[in-house]
Formats: C-alpha cells, sequence, structure tokens
C-alpha cells in the first residue's frame, strides 16, 4: 500500500518553455502533498506545501509565481515551473500525506522527476 | 529552529560487516523521527517512523532506535543490496513538513 506515482519522470525543455509534473496518491487519499526539490548528492529541500482545495504555502526563497501548485483532487497535485531556465533544472519530487493510520503521519514519496532546462 | 544532522556521511562496509549509523536532532516537540532509503535517481523509499524515546523497530537487518537527542539505524549483516542513502527526518509537533539531514551514503562490498 501507500503508493505515490510522478509524470513524467524525466523531461528535458527548452529555456522559456512551462512543465507540468503530476503527482498521484494511488492507494490512498492525500489532502496534504509536499513537493521537493533535490539537487545532485544533497538533501531534499521543501519547496511547498499543497492542501487539497486551498492555496499552497511556500518555503521562503521560493517563488511561488515560478512553481505553480494545484492540488484539485485528494489523489492528484501538480507542480508547473513557469518559464523554466537551465538553473531550474534538478530532480523534483513529491511526497504525499497518508493519515489513514491514525497515529502514523508517514509522507510517502513519488519517484522523482528529472527536469533539464536546455 | 529544528535540525538533523547525520553521520558519517559515507560508510563503506564489507558484506556482513554490521555498524550503526546516526541522527543527531533538535526540535522543539518531537511528533515524529522518520527514517527512509534513497537509491540513485529514486525518491526516497519509507523505512520506520519512531515516536518516543525508548521506542524501536525492525525490518529485516535493519533495526530503528530513538532517544531525546539522537536515532540510531542498525544495520545488521548488511548485503550489498543495502548499499543506498539513508535519510532521516523529524517532524515538529506544530507542522506537517520533515526537516532531513543530509543523509549517510552506504556501500556494502560483496
Amino acid at each position: 500500500g501507500a503508493v505515490v506515482s510522478q509524470h513524467p519522470s524525466r523531461v528535458i525543455c527548452k529555456s522559456g518553455t512551462s512543465v507540468k509534473i503530476e503527482c498521484r496518491s494511488l492507494d490512498f487519499q492525500a489532502t496534504t502533498m509536499f513537493w521537493y526539490r533535490q539537487f545532485p548528492k544533497q538533501s531534499l529541500m521543501l519547496m511547498a506545501t499543497s492542501n487539497e482545495g486551498s492555496k499552497a504555502t511556500y518555503e521562503q526563497g521560493v517563488e511561488k509565481d515560478k512553481f505553480l501548485i494545484n492540488h484539485a483532487s485528494l489523489t492528484l497535485s501538480t507542480l508547473t515551473v513557469t518559464s523554466a531556465h537551465p538553473e531550474d533544472s534538478s530532480f523534483y519530487i513529491c511526497s504525499a500525506r497518508d493519515v489513514s493510520g491514525g497515529a502514523s503521519d508517514t509522507q510517502y514519496f513519488g519517484p522523482g522527476t528529472r527536469l533539464t532546462v536546455l | 529552529e529544528d535540525q538533523v544532522t547525520q553521520s558519517p556521511e559515507a560508510l563503506r562496509l564489507q558484506e556482513g560487516e554490521s555498524s550503526s549509523l546516526n541522527c543527531s536532532y533538535t526540535v522543539s516537540g518531537l511528533r515524529g523521527l522518520f527514517w527512509y532509503r534513497q537509491d540513485p535517481g529514486k525518491g526516497p523509499e519509507f523505512l520506520f517512523t519512531l515516536y518516543s524515546a525508548g521506542e524501536e523497530k525492525e525490518k529485516e537487518r535493519l533495526k530503528a532506535t530513538l532517544t531525546k537527542k539522537e536515532s540510531f539505524l542498525h544495520i545488521t549483516a548488511p548485503k550489498p543490496e543495502d548499499s543506498a542513502t539513508y535519510l532521516c527526518a523529524v517532524q515538529n509537533t506544530g507542522f506537517q513538513k520533515l526537516v532531513f539531514g543530509t543523509g549517510t551514503r552506504l556501500l556494502v562490498s560483496p
């Protein structure tokens, strides 16, 4: 159980284009999803917290107009990187919070999306 | 500010050579401490959640323990397939988000 999928797994785009990444919880409902980015050999950096039906909460230093987050249903959140530039190239990972286990508040992670901006 | 420090940064073991990874943390109120395993180019895979000092959890060759200031991930008789980066994270009682350490890269040689 507790499977999270991401699509696409890998994307290459030209500078100035927008890219949408989907995150789905496959076997549980997730009122809260999280978006992270990870640079090579570094740990995960939280970008934003996405709550179903409300606006996302962004971490300090993350441009909310550049990284658009939509959490339209209990199983789907999307991250759109607008007007992407080479410095946006990174590994983007989502997670979904499963609260069905009572006290357990575990985040389950997707497989990640490798974004390369040329 | 909540902080997580993991040591060592990297660890090389021979197959069958048991060892421990350390996760030291400071948090104003601990809701949970989490261990994840991450393989290169993949998302973290959940291993354990620990909630209070003295708690222990086991899964195959892994055992996680928790004190008020640190957690250990003990690896007994590791195999090459245990090679990965092991991440520790804490969740504050006041927040939903996780604060991650920088991880320990484990390499187990046959």
